[in-house]
């Protein structure tokens, strides 16, 4: 019972073309995550989606579009890959909690496996 | 902004050995500290967190105490096993609606040796 799923786990393909990576979470959270690993390990986020609307885009070039079709699933789809998108890309999701005297907060984020994605 | 600076790595010690990795953070309102662990060709797991200060954060032996004074989370193990050798990441998150990433450190890469 995979808490936060990615597919594919490898992904191998040429420069110029169009690819998806999914990302399904069971775990009945209402914020989902992309992250960016590049090859020194470095982690940086890329979009957040709460209740499938975007609430953190970090400076990501206008080819990568994130799409949540419903709270469990935030896809990321890439256009004209480059070689410097190779990286591994990991999903995440979390909780908000609403607080009775206003504001919110998250905490925990439960990563998936990563996708390896190497741009030839 | 937010920030972690850990200690750099990698970091390589015998098994039983005494470990600690330093971590230290800036960051606005009072975050929430993590330290999440990538065993080779996995993920990122949750190893432990902190809420509010003093709070320590423990699992598998590991232990972290959440230091608003010295703005530090030092991730520490007093017997370290091969089963350990990892990449280490302290991480912290803001309160901020609309803010809420996680800030990661740049990771340390830690070795046990037989």
């Amino acid at each position: 019972d995979t808490a936060v799923s990615q597919t594919p786990k490898y992904l191998v393909t040429q420069m110029g073309n169009d690819k998806s990576i999914k990302c399904e979470q069971n775990l009945g959270h209402d914020t989902m995550y992309w992250y960016k690993q590049d090859s020194k390990k470095f982690l940086k986020i890329m979009f957040s989606y709460n209740n499938k609307e975007l609430i953190i885009n970090e400076t990501v070039p206008n080819r990568f579009s994130p799409k949540s079709p419903d709270k469990a699933h935030l896809n990321l789809h890439i256009n004209s890959l480059e070689l410097g998108d190779s990286a591994v890309y990991f999903c995440a999701s979390s909780q908000w909690h609403r607080f009775l005297a206003g504001g919110a907060s998250t905490d925990t984020q439960y990563f998936g496996p990563g996708t390896r994605l190497t741009v030839l | 902004g937010n920030s972690v600076t850990q200690m750099e790595g990698p970091v390589t010690l015998s098994e039983e050995a005494f470990l600690t990795i330093n971590c230290t953070y800036t960051a606005t309102g009072y975050p929430s500290l993590f330290w999440y662990v990538q065993y080779p060709g996995e993920g990122l797991q949750l190893l432990l967190k902190a809420t509010k200060a003093d709070d320590k954060g423990s699992n598998k032996g590991f232990e972290a105490t959440y230091r608003k004074e010295t703005t530090s989370f030092h991730l520490e193990k007093g017997s370290v096993q091969v089963s350990d050798s990892a990449v280490y990441f302290c991480a912290l998150i803001s309160r901020d609606f609309g803010n809420e990433k996680l800030t990661f450190g740049t990771g340390t890469r830690l070795t046990i040796i037989p």
